[in-house]
């Protein structure tokens, strides 16, 4: 599976949108984009996963490059509940999800 | 509806002790999973399941030991716990491996 590439930290006034990077330029044809959050100690939770189109549902907008070799997942209007580690995570499900360092996003009043 | 549910949620053992931590869904999902998350650390795979009947090592299946009872149940033995397992283990489920994964609530491990 390919390797991705976060910023380890980002900081994001609340109320305006959220746009996390991902880098995965090695991505092959038949990978996903899958975005996975963890709020403080709790179990990682779902956001949003994406092939080639970009997708949007009720948390967030996964927006992916013509190219495929980068992703932004975007939290419209972020709130302080969304502080978090984000993970971008591109695999292809002949094997489990293998999860790098994410990027801790801290949402501020 | 429990989703992922994993007991017990907290553990201390002296080096040496051996338990086992379960693991049960309620959605029908074939595979499932065992992570592990150190303090300041992303999760990394001990073991899984891509369905009932099977299992394979992950990333740190060193120490560990994983049994797939039936397709609601998946659990993780530590034989002779030593302070490097000091850890909090996540399960995770999923209806097939390429689809979106959901995890326990995670039971927090401490080795003396």
């Amino acid at each position: 599976d390919a390797k991705t590439t976060q910023p380890p930290s980002m900081d994001c006034a609340e109320g305006r949108a959220a746009n996390l990077p991902c880098n995965h330029s090695t991505i092959s044809g038949n990978e996903y984009v899958y975005w996975y959050r963890q709020i403080h100690s709790q179990g990682p939770q779902y956001i949003i996963h994406g092939l080639k189109n970009n997708e949007t549902n009720e948390m967030a907008s996964l927006i992916i490059t013509e190219d495929r070799k980068s992703s932004t997942l975007i939290l419209p209007h972020a709130t302080l509940r969304d502080t978090a580690v984000y993970y971008c995570i591109v695999f292809s499900g002949n094997t489990p999800l293998v999860f790098g360092k994410g990027t801790r996003l801290s949402v501020i009043a | 509806n429990a989703g992922v549910t994993q007991t017990p949620k907290f553990q201390v053992l002296k080096t040496g002790q051996s338990m086992t931590l379960q693991c049960a869904q309620d959605m029908n999902h074939n595979s499932m999973y065992w992570y592990r998350q150190d303090p300041g650390m992303g999760l990394r795979l001990i073991y899984y399941s891509a369905s009932e009947g099977t299992t394979d090592k992950g990333e740190v299946p060193n120490g560990y030991n994983v049994s797939r009872l039936n397709k609601r149940e998946f659990s993780l033995r530590l034989e002779s716990a030593a302070p490097s397992q000091t850890s909090v283990y996540f399960c995770a489920s999923s209806a097939v491996m390429n689809t979106e994964a959901f995890f326990g609530q995670g039971t927090r491990l401490t080795v003396v």
